[in-house]
């Protein structure tokens, strides 16, 4: 049963454009959101969360949105990098945690 | 650099054969996870421990086992393997409930 859904497992952006990669998720007492950044052959990079208290987090040039009554989630890139070019994962949890349930991933790529 | 440390990186072995991976957690974080990431899946949770206890189980096999030790490092063993155990094995630590968790660089293994 896949809590977490990522439904464009592709995504291509031209360089300095907004990436946007949206997520949905089904159980409604997850309260706490994040986004991680994953390279070939390493370990899933921690970009930024939001707890459901929140509709907006800002860090830098990534913002992610949260739409509890649409149970979605989305994370925004102004302005996109060829740097950026990875496989995004958003992920939730209950608050007091146990596991992080994850998407199945979007591969971002950036065009220079 | 995460700060987790997982070892080894990569592992071969045959089926049948029993093997155990290791995780370091960032220093005072007091919870563990593991993830098995298959090929071109998303990160399925195995198992967690806080602080030495069990907290939360995941999809993991009856021929896994996992603990941590007092020293809050962690072993996944893997046993009886099979070709289908063959995937990327990532170890996550958290210092509180509502934190980001923080991966490790994951241990590759192929079974053949």
């Amino acid at each position: 049963d896949q809590q977490v859904k990522q439904n464009s497992p592709s995504l291509s952006v031209q360089e300095g454009r907004i990436s946007i990669l949206n997520c949905d998720y089904t159980n409604s007492m997850f309260d706490y959101f994040l986004w991680y950044k994953k390279y070939p052959a390493e370990g899933p990079t921690f970009l930024i969360s939001i707890s459901s208290i929140k509709d907006k987090n800002e860090d830098g040039r990534f913002t992610v949105f949260l739409n509890k009554s649409a149970k979605h989630l989305s994370l925004h890139i102004v302005p996109s990098q060829p740097g950026d070019s990875a496989v995004y994962f958003c992920a939730a949890s209950v608050v007091p945690g146990n596991q992080f349930y994850f998407g199945t991933g979007t591969s971002l790529t950036v065009i220079p | 650099d995460s700060g987790v440390t997982q070892t080894p990186k990569h592992l071969i072995t045959a089926t049948g054969q029993r093997v155990t991976l290791r995780c370091s957690p960032r220093s005072g974080d007091l919870s563990v996870y593991w993830y098995q990431q298959s090929l071109d899946q998303g990160l399925q949770f195995l198992i967690q421990y806080y602080n030495g206890e069990e907290r939360a189980k995941g999809n993991i096999l009856e021929r896994f086992s996992a603990q941590q030790f007092p020293d809050l490092h962690s072993e996944l063993n893997l046993s009886s393997l099979e070709l289908g155990d063959s995937a990327l094995y990532f170890c996550a630590s958290r210092k509180g409930f509502d934190t980001e968790a923080f991966f490790g660089q994951g241990t590759r293994l192929t079974v053949v």
